[in-house]
C-alpha cells in the first residue's frame, strides 16, 4: 500500500525551511527518501532503519517515528538546488531479500529566489 | 547513475510492436528492479528480481515480461505495446538504498 506524502507541493523562498511527511497504514520497518530533477532519475538521500532515528545530510535532515508509523523530511534554509520532487519509500516486508519499495506519489519543492 | 546503465533512453512505438529495454549494473548486486514512473503517480513497480535465475511481479506486471539473463542484466520486454505503457522506465539496483539508471522514456502511439 503506497505511503502518503503531505503537502503534494510546496513554494519556498531562499533561506526558508520546508517539511515534508510521510505517513502510512501498515507498520514501518524502514523509510527512504529521494530527490528527483526535472527529467533526472531520482537519487538516494538517506534511510532511516529505527524508530526514533534522526538523520542529516547537508541541511536535509529526517527522523522516523515508529509508532505514528511516519517519516519528516526537515530542508532547513532551503537553497536554489533542493528544487525537486521528494519521494519517500517502504519496503513491503521486513523480511525478504529483495526489498522492493513502495513509492509516496511525491512531493514538488520549488525554492524560488 | 554510474554502475547502472539502461538503453535506449528515448524510443517511440507504434500499438502492437515490441521492443525490450535493457538494463546492465557493474556493482554486483543481487536484487534488481524495474519502475515505471507517470505523472502525479510516482513510482510503481513492474518486477523485481532478488537474485539471478528468479523474477517475481510487481504491482504492475501486466503486458510486461522479464529476464533476469545473468547477476549483471535485467531485461523489461513489451510484446504488444499499448499507448497506457507511454511512461518512464526505470530500472534499479539496491545499494543501500536504490540506484536507479537514467531511465528510458517510452511513447506508444
Amino acid at each position: 500500500q503506497q505511503p502518503v506524502q503531505s503537502p503534494q507541493a510546496v513554494i519556498l523562498r531562499e533561506g526558508e525551511d520546508a517539511v515534508i511527511n510521510c505517513s502510512s497504514s501498515k507498520a514501518l520497518y524502514s523509510v527512504h527518501w529521494y530527490r528527483q530533477k526535472h527529467g533526472e532519475a531520482p537519487v538516494f538521500l538517506m534511510i532511516l532503519l529505527k524508530g526514533g532515528e534522526q538523520k542529516g545530510h547537508d541541511k536535509i535532515s529526517a527522523s522516523f517515528n515508529e509508532k505514528k508509523q511516519q517519516s519528516s523530511l526537515y530542508l532547513t534554509a532551503s537553497q536554489l538546488s533542493y528544487s525537486g520532487t521528494y519521494f519517500c519509500g517502504t519496503p513491503d516486508s521486513y523480511s525478504g531479500s529483495a526489498r522492493q519499495l513502495t513509492f509516496g506519489s511525491g512531493t514538488q519543492l520549488t525554492v524560488l529566489p | 547513475n554510474a554502475g547502472v546503465t539502461q538503453t535506449p533512453k528515448f524510443q517511440v512505438l507504434k500499438t502492437g510492436q515490441s521492443m525490450t529495454l535493457q538494463c546492465a549494473q557493474d556493482m554486483n548486486h543481487n536484487s534488481m528492479y524495474w519502475y515505471r514512473q507517470d505523472p502525479g503517480m510516482g513510482l510503481r513497480l513492474i518486477y523485481y528480481s532478488a537474485s539471478e535465475g528468479t523474477t517475481d511481479k510487481g504491482e504492475v506486471p501486466n503486458g510486461y515480461n522479464v529476464s533476469r539473463l545473468n547477476k549483471r542484466e535485467f531485461s523489461l520486454r513489451l510484446e504488444s505495446a499499448a499507448p497506457s505503457q507511454t511512461s518512464v522506465y526505470f530500472c534499479a539496483i539496491r545499494t543501500d538504498g536504490y540506484t536507479f539508471g537514467s531511465g528510458t522514456r517510452l511513447t506508444v502511439v
